[in-house]
């Protein structure tokens, strides 16, 4: 069990540009989830698949953002056209089923 | 839909001092409700969970918590802290049989254990 990892730890952009993120679940795991977290708040649901659906979605996500899981193993999160209010902890987490949510270390965005 | 209040935003305490972080939630259906630990530069981790079953729910590291259906609560204790626990806890809840498995967190408690 090597944890949840994600990359970049730590992501700086230009607002409009396009930035994304992976996330690698733990390996036996087929939930996986997005999560947002900023400064003074608990973290926010963004979105969730089992395997490589994609069950649930926030409101949250707006146009701008997508999500894929193409293999049921790791996920992808992109955002098109960032904004200075994008900027947050974006938290990736997985988790069997009906079993504990295990989060990774979150990668940090700054929009400039 | 759900919520999750941490009445307290911070809660400095002497080291070996007894503590408690409150929790109310919000819901309409049952839930299932938990305590993540953030220590600094680190990410979540779960420290203690209630699914059902016994209303008391321990931590290893000596952190208990009590499901009161009633007050809506799910307050965390420490009869007595260390150094090691200053960090950052947050409830969450996810409500059970309603086919949705986001956790909806707190806003969190920082605790500062003081020497």
């Amino acid at each position: 069990d090597t944890g949840v990892s994600q990359n970049p730890r730590h992501k700086i952009t230009k607002r409009g540009q396009n930035v994304t993120f992976r996330c690698d679940p733990i390996s036996e795991h087929n939930r996986l989830y997005w999560y947002r977290q900023t400064l003074g708040q608990g973290p926010e649901f963004l979105t969730y698949f089992q395997n490589e659906a994609q069950l649930e979605k926030s409101r949250l996500l707006s146009d701008r953002f997508s999500a894929e899981r193409p293999k049921g193993s790791f996920s992808t999160l992109e955002i098109q056209r960032t904004e200075q209010g994008d900027s947050a902890m974006y938290l990736c987490a997985s988790s069997s089923l009906m079993d504990t949510q295990y989060f990774g270390p979150g990668t940090r965005l700054t929009v400039l | 839909a759900q919520s999750v209040t941490q009445l307290d935003s911070q809660v400095p305490v002497f080291e070996e001092a007894p503590v408690e972080l409150r929790c109310n939630y919000s819901s309409s259906v049952s839930v299932y409700l938990f305590w993540y630990v953030q220590y600094p530069n680190q990410g979540l981790q779960l420290l203690l969970k209630y699914l059902s079953g016994s209303t008391l729910v321990e931590s290893i590291n000596g952190f208990e918590a009590e499901f009161n259906k009633s007050q809506t609560s799910f307050h965390l204790r420490k009869p007595s802290v260390h150094i090691s626990d200053t960090a950052e806890y947050f409830c969450a809840v996810i409500l059970s049989g309603a086919g949705s498995y986001q956790l909806t967190f707190g806003k969190g408690t920082k605790l500062s254990v003081i020497p």
